[in-house]
């Protein structure tokens, strides 16, 4: 069955390093999303991205973030400097277009990012 | 998207059905009811969703009372591996790219 992959699994940084987080949707997928959960807190939020473009995004997404589709199969979180508050579990999900059953979002086993 | 109320946890002795309720009393015409759950800080899994009819799935059954206020997730025998927390979420169908509002959700423990 068809996952989405993220890598790496764990990622250990220094405050104001530059992070970036890798993700492969499912192939035929159009809709690309982040999500966070702190640790102990309610997963939310980032950002939603589609036909090259961001569609939504949650304040949490500031400056800081960017998100990226740079080839045909992988979609990329980058934190341009990293602060203690950034560490979390990051979650890529994605999901189809064209009818209800193909809204459904799968998520990915998440990254957790851990900034020291 | 309308707001659930779900109970913060539950109990369920293995083997038994686990029978999980959500409130959602203002859902519109238009909105869904998804299922997710998430198993020790694992990504969200995908269970069910339904508008009015009720569902079922190789995971699970959906139960939408007809007035669409309320549902039941019900996992007909539940394992030690559907330990979880679990989350009621609803949210309209349309194209746009809108994103899953997650809650607190259930915490389900199943008991040997």
């Amino acid at each position: 069955e068809p996952e989405v992959t993220q890598t790496p699994s764990h990622q250990v940084t220094q405050m104001g390093q530059e992070v970036i987080l890798r993700c492969v949707p499912i192939s035929n997928h159009l809709y690309f999303y982040w999500y966070r959960q702190i640790l102990g807190q309610k997963v939310e939020f980032l950002v939603s991205f589609y036909n090259n473009e961001i569609s939504e995004k949650s304040e949490i997404f500031d400056d800081q973030f960017s998100v990226e589709r740079p080839d045909g199969s992988n979609f990329t979180l980058k934190i341009r400097s990293t602060k203690l508050e950034d560490s979390a579990m990051y979650f890529c999900a994605s999901r189809g277009a064209g009818g209800i059953n193909q809204e459904t979002q799968y998520f990915g086993p998440g990254t957790r990012l851990l900034v020291l | 998207d309308a707001k659930t109320t779900q109970p913060t946890s539950m109990d369920c002795a293995e083997g038994r059905a686990a029978n999980l309720p959500c409130n959602h009393s203002t859902i519109s015409g238009n909105e869904y009811v998804y299922w997710y759950r998430q198993i020790h800080s694992q990504g969200p899994q995908y269970i069910i969703h339904g508008l009015k009819n009720n569902e079922t799935n190789e995971m699970a059954s959906l139960i939408i009372t007809e007035d669409r206020k309320s549902s039941t997730l019900i996992l007909p025998h539940a394992t030690l591996r559907d330990t979880a927390v679990y989350y009621c979420i609803v949210r309209a169908y349309n194209n746009a790219g809108n994103m899953l509002t997650f809650g607190g959700g259930t915490r389900l423990m199943v008991k040997p």
